[in-house]
């Protein structure tokens, strides 16, 4: 069956400091990736996306993310995290034939200190 | 443009029992997919509609149905409650759906509803 996986748990870093998540999928075909946010509290926002193109997709609040077919990964990464970037971080696919399926990591939780 | 909408957020139910939760979609969105999401087993997919037919089914009990309106609103039913069943439901919008690639398929989500089931 198809999974997503996310390295990393929880990650806890100081303000300023670069953060890069990793996901990986277990998919032969084609997918679209994406990466998203739940803030404390909040209902869960789409940070960025990749249906096909540049490889390196830009989203919001400064965060991008990188897909290596080869490697089956999506990272997401960030250059400089700040204190509200702590959140809950999702990693998800859906395959090509099944766009309503959004299949999901088991989350990475960052908890960034001041 | 008015966001994804849950009601109700909240419910108390006991085992045994069974529950409808709502979803209205964004407007002119068309696909309705929920999801449950808990501590132990994450983020997973409960069934999609689209067009009032369910489109994609995940891998939960018959317990678990649901159904789309011709005003694309959708509502989830659980019966026979068990504990195991207390978790946050999410629903889901996307304009299209099926196959390919782009936005069309983009899901923005509802705030959820939280279920305790006693």
């Amino acid at each position: 069956a198809q999974s997503v996986s996310q390295h990393n748990h929880h990650v806890i870093l100081s303000e300023a400091a670069s953060l890069e998540l990793g996901c990986n999928y277990s998919y032969g075909g084609t997918v679209n990736l994406f990466w998203y946010v739940q803030y404390p509290g909040q209902h869960l926002q789409l940070l960025l996306k990749y249906f096909s193109g540049d490889p390196l997709v830009k989203g919001i609040k400064g965060f991008e993310a990188e897909f290596i077919k080869s490697k089956f990964s999506f990272n997401l990464r960030k250059p400089s995290v700040q204190w509200s970037d702590t959140a809950e971080y999702f990693c998800a696919v859906t395959l090509y034939n099944q766009g309503g399926k959004l299949i999901f990591g088991q989350g990475t939780e960052l908890s960034v200190k001041p | 443009k008015a966001g994804v909408t849950q009601t109700p957020r909240y419910l108390i139910k006991t085992r045994g029992q069974q529950v409808t939760l709502s979803c209205s979609p964004i407007s002119g969105h068309r696909s309705v997919s929920w999801y449950q999401q808990t501590p132990g087993q994450g983020l997973q997919f409960l069934f999609e509609y689209f067009s009032e037919t369910q489109r994609n089914k995940g891998n939960f009990p018959g317990r678990f149905s649901g159904r789309q309106f011709s005003n694309s609103r959708s509502e989830m039913n659980v019966s026979t409650l068990e504990l195991g069943d207390s978790a946050l439901y999410l629903c889901a919008s996307s304009l299209e759906s099926g196959a390919g690639r782009g936005s069309y398929n983009e899901q923005f989500f509802g705030p959820g509803t939280r279920l305790t089931v006693l």
